[in-house]
């Protein structure tokens, strides 16, 4: 089956600018994930969508982060503006809803943003 | 106290050598608990579930010690391709939600 497709691989933008990255998870996964992984540390949730509906985005900085699945396929996160803080890769991941390997997570090759 | 918890490391054994690495979680209701692998700029893969009654696949064998809320994974005959960053994943508030700690990385030496 094809993997997670994630766009762009790489990004470099001054503080303040915005960015946007995309995410076209395993087909038939309900599940979508956006983790921010910075260097030196393991990937962290930033939110959770079921289908096209929001489960967690607790941990989400939404004064400057935003994340949608409108069609409750493909994914948009997007950061504005961003911060030098904000460096670091986002890891797309999808799951099964239900069933075997539901909990197991397949993340796309990620998407890695400097901050200047 | 954090969710997850690992000993960064890093760990530098010889080819061949036994390394053991453990990983504590705080949550007691956690139910689901997995190892995954991260190479150097890629992304994490899933190397094992681990199950309550521990299991093992090939030279990997994972370890749940519910009562001390932590889980192992022992690496025996250390392969130069064993060389990672190992994640300890657990889940938390709700059976998708899953956290990961900040991950172990062991070098293998020719």
């Amino acid at each position: 089956e094809a993997g997670v497709a994630q766009s762009p691989r790489y990004k470099i933008i001054e503080k303040r600018q915005s960015v946007a990255f995309w995410c076209n998870p395993i087909s038939g996964h309900a599940t979508l994930y956006w983790y921010q992984q910075i260097l030196g540390q393991g990937p962290k949730l930033l939110i959770q969508f079921q289908n096209n509906g929001v489960v967690d985005d607790s941990q989400l900085p939404k004064d400057r982060f935003s994340a949608e699945r409108l069609k409750g396929v493909d994914s948009t996160l997007k950061i504005q503006p961003a911060k030098l803080e904000d460096s670091a890769v986002y890891l797309c991941a999808s799951s099964r809803k239900q069933g075997s390997g539901a909990n197991v997570l397949t993340f796309g090759a990620g998407s890695r943003l400097t901050v200047l | 106290r954090k969710e997850v918890e690992q000993d960064p490391g890093p760990f530098n054994v010889p080819e061949g050598a036994t390394v053991a690495f453990n990983c504590t979680y705080s949550n007691s209701a956690s139910q689901s608990f997995f190892w995954y692998r991260q190479d150097c700029r890629k992304e994490p893969k899933l190397l094992m579930s681990v199950y309550s009654s521990g299991n093992e696949d090939g030279r990997f064998t994972a370890q749940l010690n519910r009562a001390s809320q932590y889980i192992s994974l022992l690496i025996r005959d250390s392969k130069l391709s064993d060389s990672a960053t190992y994640l300890c994943v657990v889940n938390f508030r709700s059976a998708n939600n899953l956290f990961f700690g900040t991950g172990t990385r062991l070098t293998v030496i020719p």
